[in-house]
Parts: structure tokens; C-alpha cells; sequence
């Protein structure tokens, strides 16, 4: 299973972009990146994925260079609800989740 | 999106005891479904993959005799600790993935288990 690298933890405040990078330098040619999101006492909830180049969707952009062996998860303009542990994993199959990182966005 | 249920939400138990965890696949069809355990303030450890109508696989370190999974389904997976210790007390979570698509899994709710 491939190995990610994220930073602990980040501080934010409301409305601004919140940019978490994930290095993932044995990523596989079949491998995705995924990025979850994670409130205390629930399930991860799928945030967005991508296999290369740009990816947005409504609550994320997800940039990945060329040689893809790092990621970053943009968060545009977060809200204090946006306080929770985010995980970046790269896995065909199964998905093996590292320490993620724990954002926390103050008023 | 696709939904994934689990039941019980909460369960209280003694020592000794079983516990039967139910995941569901509420929309769609779960060829693979996977059983995941979290501890307080770490990150989610995969226990197994279970694949229908097939025996589950299990991790590293994961006695299988203990925690006994069956997949009898495409819709339901059930995941049962048998005699059920303290230290196995943590957050049980499902993820189901389906056989086609984006290679996307859908997390359930996870399951709080508390042995007394």
C-alpha cells in the first residue's frame, strides 16, 4: 500500500483558502487520490479524487502535478464547520489511512 | 450520493459477550466491503476486506476468529466481536465499495462499542 506523508495539523481562520499538500512519492500507475474528511464520532466523508492534473468539484480543488507524487487539497473560503481531520490516500483497492491532518478553522 | 448505513450506532456490553455489527449498502451494490477500527484521537486501521459471498480477508494482526465477518450479500456485511474484552472497546467503521466507476468507497456512520 502506498505511503502518504501530510502535514499534523493547520490553522485557519473563516474565509480563507485552506491548501493541504500530501506526498505520496511510490504512488502506483493504477493508484487515486483520494481525500477524506473526518468529524470526531463519524464516518470519513469523501471530499473529492483525482488521478491527475486538476480536479474541482463544489466544496474542493484537488491539484496534482505531472509526476503525482504529491497532491494538495484546496479548500476555498472555509468556515468554522470545516474544523476536522482530513486524510489524503492513494490506493487502487484497499485504502490504508495515515495520521491525516487536523485542520482547525478560529472565528 | 451513495449511502452506507451501519447498526447499531452506539452499543454497551460485558465482557464476555458478542456483538453484532451490521453494515448496509442502502442504494447500491457492494461487491467489496471493508471493516475498519479507530481508537481515540488515531487515524482509522483496516481489519479486513470482505468480498460477497467469499471468506474475508483479514490484516495483519487481525485475529479472525475473533472478529468473524460475513458478507452474504451485495447489500449487507456484518461484522461480529465475539467475547467481546474492554480493550476491544473503539469506533467500528464500514466502507462499501461498488464494482464499477470511480474507485470511490462510501464510509458508514461507525459503530461505538463499549465492553465493560
Amino acid at each position: 500500500l502506498a505511503k502518504t506523508t501530510q502535514p499534523i495539523s493547520m490553522d485557519s481562520y473563516e474565509g480563507q483558502e485552506v491548501n493541504i499538500t500530501c506526498s505520496h512519492n511510490n504512488i502506483a500507475t493504477n493508484d487515486y487520490i483520494t481525500w477524506y474528511q473526518q468529524f470526531p464520532s463519524q464516518g470519513p466523508r469523501f471530499i473529492i479524487q483525482g488521478y491527475k492534473t486538476k480536479v474541482t468539484n463544489e466544496v474542493a480543488s484537488l491539484f496534482i502535478p505531472a509526476d503525482r507524487k504529491s497532491s494538495t487539497l484546496s479548500l476555498p473560503r472555509v468556515s468554522l464547520s470545516d474544523t476536522a481531520v482530513y486524510y489524503c490516500l492513494v490506493d487502487d483497492y484497499k485504502l490504508s489511512f495515515g495520521a491525516g491532518t487536523t485542520v482547525t478553522v478560529r472565528a | 450520493g451513495a449511502v452506507v448505513s451501519q447498526h447499531p450506532s452506539r452499543v454497551i456490553c460485558k465482557s464476555g459477550t458478542s456483538v453484532k455489527i451490521e453494515c448496509r449498502s442502502l442504494d447500491f451494490q457492494a461487491t467489496t466491503m471493508f471493516w475498519y477500527r479507530q481508537f481515540p484521537k488515531q487515524s482509522l486501521m483496516l481489519m479486513a476486506t470482505s468480498n460477497e459471498g467469499s471468506k474475508a480477508t483479514y490484516e495483519q494482526g487481525v485475529e479472525k476468529d475473533k472478529f468473524l465477518i460475513n458478507h452474504a450479500s451485495l447489500t449487507l456485511s456484518t461484522l461480529t466481536v465475539t467475547s467481546a474484552h474492554p480493550e476491544d472497546s473503539s469506533f467500528y467503521i464500514c466502507s462499501a465499495k461498488t464494482s464499477g466507476g470511480a474507485n470511490e468507497q462510501f464510509f458508514g456512520p461507525g459503530t461505538r462499542l463499549t465492553v465493560l
